[in-house]
């Protein structure tokens, strides 16, 4: 069965740190692949998406994530968090053929960033 | 836009009691969502209607979980009777098509059921 794995459950930072939030998912086939961000009181919303072509692909608030199809690995990456990242950070994977809607997501990774 | 409204936020019932959840899409979006998130997980799909008809419901418990979508616009969830194990967030999120790329799933605030 497809497995998505989020390594890290809470994650704390400074601001104007770096941050790397891992994911590897289990399916041989072709996938899509989703970061999701849920804000503290709001609702979960799309950060950014891989379908094809370029693996490094640039979301909202300046996160980037690179798909790493050898590592079956979707790693979400910010050069330099701020407080207002502060959120919970989803990682989804929907297996190609399969139902639109039937994305599979992992635990989450909470993100807490210290001013 | 307006986004995706569902209602009640919060519900606590009694075990083997029945809840029911409602859900009001973005306006003009055919194919609607409910997730449910247990506490500690990520969202997991229960069902997938397209317009009024079901699309994809292979991971709905449907011996007590039922969902209907009657005029193809806004929906209700309803659990009969629940179990301690139905405690969690009910998502419901609506995307314009089913195809992903030019058309992302619209999350609403979620129902927080608790079962006693």
């Amino acid at each position: 069965a497809q497995s998505v794995s989020q390594h890290n459950h809470h994650v704390i930072l400074s601001e104007a740190a770096s941050l790397e939030l891992g994911c590897n998912y289990s399916y041989g086939g072709t996938v899509n692949l989703f970061w999701y961000v849920q804000y503290p009181g709001q609702h979960l919303q799309l950060l950014l998406k891989y379908f094809s072509g370029d693996p490094l692909v640039k979301g909202i608030k300046g996160f980037e994530a690179e798909f790493i199809k050898s590592k079956f690995s979707f790693n979400l990456r910010k050069p330099s968090v701020q407080w207002s990242d502060t959120a919970e950070y989803f990682c989804a994977v929907n297996a190609g053929g399969g139902s639109q809607g039937n994305l599979i997501f992992g635990k989450g990774t909470k993100l807490s960033v210290k001013p | 836009e307006a986004g995706v409204a569902q209602s009640p936020r919060y519900k606590i019932i009694e075990k083997r009691q029945s809840v029911a959840f409602w859900c009001n899409p973005i306006s003009g979006h055919a194919t609607l969502y409910w997730y449910q998130q247990i506490l500690g997980q990520g969202p997991k799909l229960l069902i997938q209607f397209q317009n009024n008809g079901v699309v994809d419901d292979s991971q709905l418990p449907k011996d007590r979980f039922s969902a209907e979508r009657l005029k193809g616009v806004d929906s209700t969830l309803k659990i009969q009777p629940a179990k301690l194990e139905d405690s969690a967030v009910y998502l419901c999120a609506s995307s314009l098509i089913t195809g992903f790329y030019n058309s992302p799933l619209h999350f609403g605030n979620g129902t927080r059921l608790t079962v006693t």
